[in-house]
């Protein structure tokens, strides 16, 4: 099985404080995404990454960083904590971009729940 | 600008069928994805479709008319372990995923 593992289920962080949340998968998946979930909402893409050292913007970049120095490592930062960042985090990984069905499936970890005080 | 619509919550009995609907306005069109989520877990896929039809899988089916914009999971005779969020999202042209915000699915004895 496909499995995605994220560092820390929970945490909690004060305003202004780094937070790192590490993501990895062991399938050698190509593709690697970081969401947020927040209730009434749709997943939001934060940014994703198709190969080792190349990330792209998603829908709500701001306030986050991302670091993929591994094929198999998907790093979230957020390098100034704020109190609208209090969300549920989720990494997925996923085969290839594109055409087949199997190569758009989505695997994801079982999230981390970032409360920002 | 592009929209998936599902409803918010749905509620059905144990041993029941329920059909939980999705509507969606995208850019493109390339597969729309079926996901379970229990509470607290990771979303777990469920079903693909990229082409009009019925697909079945157990007691879940998904069903597509692209021509409509809609799709549907059915799911039969229910269990309590049914009770999760069903999350709707499409493949765009640019082979993006656009997410509905998910039907929370209550199951009652």
């Amino acid at each position: 099985d496909v499995k995605v593992t994220q560092s820390s289920r929970y945490l909690v962080k004060r305003t202004g404080e780094k937070v790192f949340l590490e993501c990895v998968q062991d399938m050698d998946h190509e593709n690697m995404f970081w969401y947020r979930q927040d209730p009434g909402l749709g997943l939001r893409l934060i940014y994703f990454s198709y190969d080792v050292k190349m990330k792209e913007k998603g829908d709500i970049p701001e306030g986050y960083s991302v670091s993929r120095e591994k094929k198999e490592r998907f790093s979230l930062i957020l390098e100034s904590a704020s109190t609208n960042q209090t969300s549920m985090y989720l990494c997925a990984s996923s085969f290839l971009a594109g055409g087949d069905s199997g190569a758009n499936v989505l695997t994801f970890g079982a999230g981390s729940r970032l409360t920002v005080l | 600008g592009q929209n998936i619509d599902q409803p918010t919550e749905m509620t059905a009995t144990e041993g029941a069928i329920v059909q939980i609907n999705c509507t969606y306005q995208t850019s493109g069109f390339n597969g729309l994805f079926w996901y379970q989520q229990h509470a607290g877990e990771a979303p777990t896929f469920l079903s693909y479709n990229v082409l009009d039809g019925l697909e079945e899988k157990g007691r879940f089916s998904s069903f597509l008319s692209r021509s409509k914009g809609y799709s549907y999971l059915l799911l039969k005779e229910l269990q309590m372990k049914d009770s999760a969020s069903y999350l709707c999202a499409v493949l765009d042209s640019n082979y993006q995923l656009i997410w509905g915000a998910g039907t929370k699915l209550i199951i009652k004895p």
